[in-house]
């Protein structure tokens, strides 16, 4: 069965005060993983896939990085409109386009 | 939302009772999902559709169906509404050509409310 684990479950950070979110995940094959950002009361909105070991994407102030057993993403120098809840997804190559996913990583920044 | 709609936004509904909720895209995406999200267990699958007339279960598919009859529209039905399925309910749609860009996309969510 397909875990996803992400630590920590909330962080409190100050404006420009860098950091990273853990997402740990067993897969019987990894075809993705993905990084999600959810404002409350909305949809997850889509940020990065990442598909092999040594894969890096970036997209302003955040990196996503990938391993064979974790993902991490970084935020360089957060403002107060990166708070939000991240979310880390895993798809298995043999699974027919599914995700499973973690419990997400609730960011504070205080300006 | 990038062209996918969910209806009601917001529903409260009595024990027993059967409950509708629709999601409608305008993609024209094969796959679509309906996911469930509550505190602690974050986002789980009930039903997808990779087609019309095409579908499969989740898990968490108990006290749930699913049907799609046109490629836009894909609903969820709680065939008699218990407090357990009172939750957050998001769809998704999905196309493999294009996962590098935009993943898959979300709708808004239903908040449902069963008394």
């Amino acid at each position: 069965e397909d875990q996803v684990t992400q630590s920590p479950e909330a962080l409190r950070l100050q404006e420009g005060e860098s950091s990273s979110l853990n997402c740990s995940y067993t897969v019987s094959g990894l075809r993705g993983l993905f990084w999600y950002r959810q404002d409350p009361g909305k949809g997850p909105e889509f940020l990065f896939t990442l598909y092999s070991a040594g894969e890096e994407k970036e997209k302003e102030r955040l990196k996503a990085t990938l391993t064979k057993k974790e993902s991490f993403l970084h935020i360089t120098a957060p403002k107060p409109e990166d708070s939000a809840t991240y979310l880390c997804a895993v798809q298995a190559r043999l699974g027919n386009e599914k995700l499973t996913f973690g419990t997400g990583t609730r960011l504070t920044i205080i300006p | 939302d990038a062209g996918i709609t969910q209806s009601p936004r917001h529903k409260v509904t009595e024990t027993g009772t059967p409950v509708t909720l629709r999601c409608h895209q305008t993609e024209n995406h094969r796959y679509m999902y309906w996911y469930r999200q509550d505190p602690g267990h974050g986002l789980r699958l009930i039903h997808y559709s990779y087609g019309v007339k095409d579908t499969d279960k989740g898990e968490v598919s108990d006290g749930y169906s699913v049907s799609r009859s046109k490629t836009e529209d894909f609903l969820l039905t709680l065939e008699s509404a218990t407090s357990s399925q009172t939750s957050v309910y998001f769809c998704a749609i999905s196309d493999p050509r294009q996962r590098d860009h935009y993943g898959y996309t979300f709708g808004s969510g239903t908040r449902l409310t069963v008394v």
